[in-house]
């Protein structure tokens, strides 16, 4: 069956623009994830929806990282006036259960200039 | 102190040899750990999730829990090129929020 599903795969942009990035879980999964991974470090917890509600958001970096998620299904992560620091890959994943295994996507690369 | 650590590599070894990859952990509340293999410019793909101390084994992928050192390990054995990717060993005390280390680059050379 389809995986998860991320888009863009590029993204790249101007400082001080906004930024959309979508992600598309497994079909069923009620649970999805959103992480950043940085050059030499870890994938890094960002947020974490059950449906479409984000009981944890400990892992977003600042008030200009949003997310949401809508019909239980389509999540987009928003970033409002990028700073070069913001340039990473996120990467979205899902699973069936909160505390079943996690299938990731294929990432979006975010380059902020 | 990062929760999980890993050996960024490279690691280097021939086509067919056995590979071990090793990752440290710090938190004693950790009970689920995952190997997942990451190819450049791609998503994570999981290939190990074992819960508590012992061995799992599916096909030439082995991975091993020792919680009393806390000490996790991945073996692959007959190592192939196609196995030449970033290697992400994660630990969870049960939640949704996975500990992730930097990842061990691996080169299996033909």
């Amino acid at each position: 069956g389809a995986g998860v599903s991320q888009s863009p795969s590029n993204k790249v942009t101007e400082k001080g623009k906004d930024v959309e990035l979508r992600c598309d879980p497994i079909s069923g999964h009620t649970a999805l994830y959103w992480y950043r991974q940085s050059l030499g470090q870890g994938l890094e917890f960002l947020i974490y929806f059950q449906g479409n509600s984000a009981p944890d958001k400990s892992g977003l970096p600042s008030d200009r990282f949003s997310a949401e998620r809508t019909g239980g299904s389509v999540s987009t992560l928003t970033i409002q006036r990028t700073q070069q620091e913001d340039s990473a890959v996120y990467l979205c994943a899902s699973s069936t259960y909160s505390q079943n295994e996690q299938f990731f996507g294929p990432g979006t690369r975010l380059t902020v200039l | 102190q990062k929760e999980v650590e890993q050996d960024p590599g490279p690691l280097s070894v021939p086509e067919g040899a056995i590979v071990s990859l090793n990752c440290t952990y710090s938190n004693s509340a950790f009970q689920y750990f995952m190997w997942y293999r990451q190819y450049s410019r791609k998503g994570p793909e999981l290939l190990m999730y074992t819960y508590s101390s012992g061995n799992k084994e599916d096909g030439r992928f082995t991975a091993q829990v020792d919680k009393s050192s806390k000490y996790i390990s991945l073996f692959i054995r007959d190592s192939q090129p196609s196995d030449s990717a970033t290697y992400l060993c994660a630990g969870t005390s049960g939640t949704y929020k996975y500990i992730f280390g930097t990842g061990t680059r691996l080169k299996v050379l033909a």
